[in-house]
């Protein structure tokens, strides 16, 4: 059966830091990655996806994460954070490309201090 | 995207009733998702639904039922509300990516 966890419940960060959260998974078959934000109040948004291919991939607001297959590993990071990206981060894994069943992480929040 | 709204946004029930979260969305897609947000433990699948006639348990099914009336429209019961089940409840679609759009969430509250 296919799990994530995600290693840190909460990070704090000073505003314009680079900041990594962390993504493990389990599986036993071929995993598609994902990251979903949630703003305060509001639903999941897709940050970014691994399907297939450049293990770097970019997603909107400056985000980007690399799946590391020999770590298990799909961490997600930017260069320098904004009070605006302050949200929970929830990293997924699907074992079928057409994402028919998603299973979500237990999810990081992200606090930016000024 | 399809857009994905819920009723209600926020519902307070006492123990033992059975309540109905609705959920429709704009574009017809096929597949239906409900989960349940509690802090600390992420998005866990309640159930899932590839179509009208198409209807699978997720993760923590018990004590919850679905009904898919249409293909835009997914409900998610509770049949006999109990105070665990005090949750944020999200419903989904998987639109034609591979990317799911959520639902604003019902809030609910077993008292």
């Amino acid at each position: 059966a296919q799990s994530v966890t995600q290693l840190d419940s909460q990070v704090p960060v000073f505003e314009e830091a680079p900041v990594e959260l962390r993504c493990n998974y389990s599986s036993s078959v071929s995993v598609y990655l994902f990251w979903y934000v949630q703003y305060p109040n509001q639903g999941l948004q897709l940050l970014l996806k691994y399907l297939s291919g450049s293990t770097l991939v970019k997603g909107i607001n400056g985000f980007e994460a690399e799946f590391n297959k020999s770590q298990t590993s799909f961490h997600l990071r930017k260069p320098s954070v904004h009070i605006s990206d302050t949200a929970e981060y929830f990293c997924a894994v699907s074992e079928d490309s057409s994402a028919s069943k998603i299973i979500f992480g237990s999810g990081t929040r992200l606090s930016i201090r000024p | 995207d399809a857009d994905v709204t819920q009723t209600p946004r926020n519902r307070i029930t006492k123990t033992g009733k059975r309540i109905m979260l609705e959920c429709s969305q704009t574009k017809g897609h096929d597949r239906m998702y409900w989960y349940r947000q509690d802090p600390g433990l992420g998005l866990r699948l309640i159930y899932y639904s590839f179509d009208v006639k198409d209807i699978n348990k997720g993760e923590i099914s018990d004590g919850y039922s679905v009904s898919r009336q249409a293909q835009a429209k997914f409900s998610l019961s509770l049949e006999s509300a109990i105070p665990n089940q005090t949750a944020l409840y999200f419903c989904a679609v998987r639109g034609t990516g591979t990317g799911y759009t959520f639902g604003s969430g019902t809030r609910l509250t077993v008292v």
